[in-house]
């Protein structure tokens, strides 16, 4: 198994806040870096898969950088709604072929 | 609606029983991958087919088997269940390579009493 981390464990923000998340992953042998969004009471669903070192990826309000070299992604969430209110999950993979998922950072957006 | 399909959604049964839980892909994709979701653990891969055949396998107990069936459909055999099999288990699907995103199901809620 290998270790993916996250950071912080929970977020609480205000609506029309930015905020942004860590995922730490083992630099060796990266494969591919893929960011899920959980929903309470729904299933994961993809965001951003990223494979190359540099890469930025944008989705409306969310985006993601990579860094395979130091092991790191972040993403980015600017002017937080209250939909945005998920668990954001990342998952790491190497050069085979099972994904190893972080434990997630839960944001919480109030109006 | 992602497109994959999960029966049941809820199973309660005892310590010692079998129960087999079944997915559906998203039309068009070729593997299938089998997760845990346990109190206070992340979502823990067990298994993956692609086209019928086993491409990879996380940390699944001898007790847990799977397959692929010819209309791509999968099933998860849980065998000899214990209280702490208890869990959510999601099936995804994707085309197959490790930079497809995959495509999650609703989950079977398993309750082992």
């Amino acid at each position: 198994i290998l270790n993916v981390e996250q950071s912080p464990q929970s977020l609480h923000v205000q609506e029309g806040d930015s905020t942004n998340f860590t995922c730490s992953f083992p630099s060796s042998n990266f494969y591919a870096l893929h960011w899920y969004r959980w929903e309470t009471a729904k299933s994961p669903e993809a965001l951003f898969v990223m494979t190359l070192n540099g890469d930025e990826k944008k989705k409306g309000r969310i985006s993601a950088t990579l860094n395979t070299k130091e092991g790191y992604s972040y993403l980015y969430i600017k002017g937080s709604q209250p939909e945005d209110s998920a668990t954001y999950l990342c998952a790491f993979l190497n050069s085979g072929y099972a994904l190893n998922f972080g434990k997630g950072t839960s944001l919480l957006v109030t109006p | 609606d992602s497109g994959v399909t999960q029966t049941p959604k809820h199973l309660i049964t005892a310590t010692g029983q079998r129960v087999t839980l079944r997915c559906s892909p998203r039309s068009g994709d070729l593997s299938v991958y089998w997760y845990q979701q346990s109190l206070d653990q992340g979502l823990q891969f067990l298994i993956q087919y692609y086209n019928g055949e086993e491409r990879a396998k996380g940390n699944i107990l001898e007790r847990f088997s799977a397959q692929q069936f010819p209309d791509l459909h999968s099933e998860l055999n849980l065998s000899s269940l214990e209280l702490g099999d208890s869990a959510l288990y999601f099936c995804a699907s994707g085309p197959g390579s490790p930079d497809n995103e995959q495509f999650f199901g609703p989950g079977t809620r398993l309750t082992v009493l």
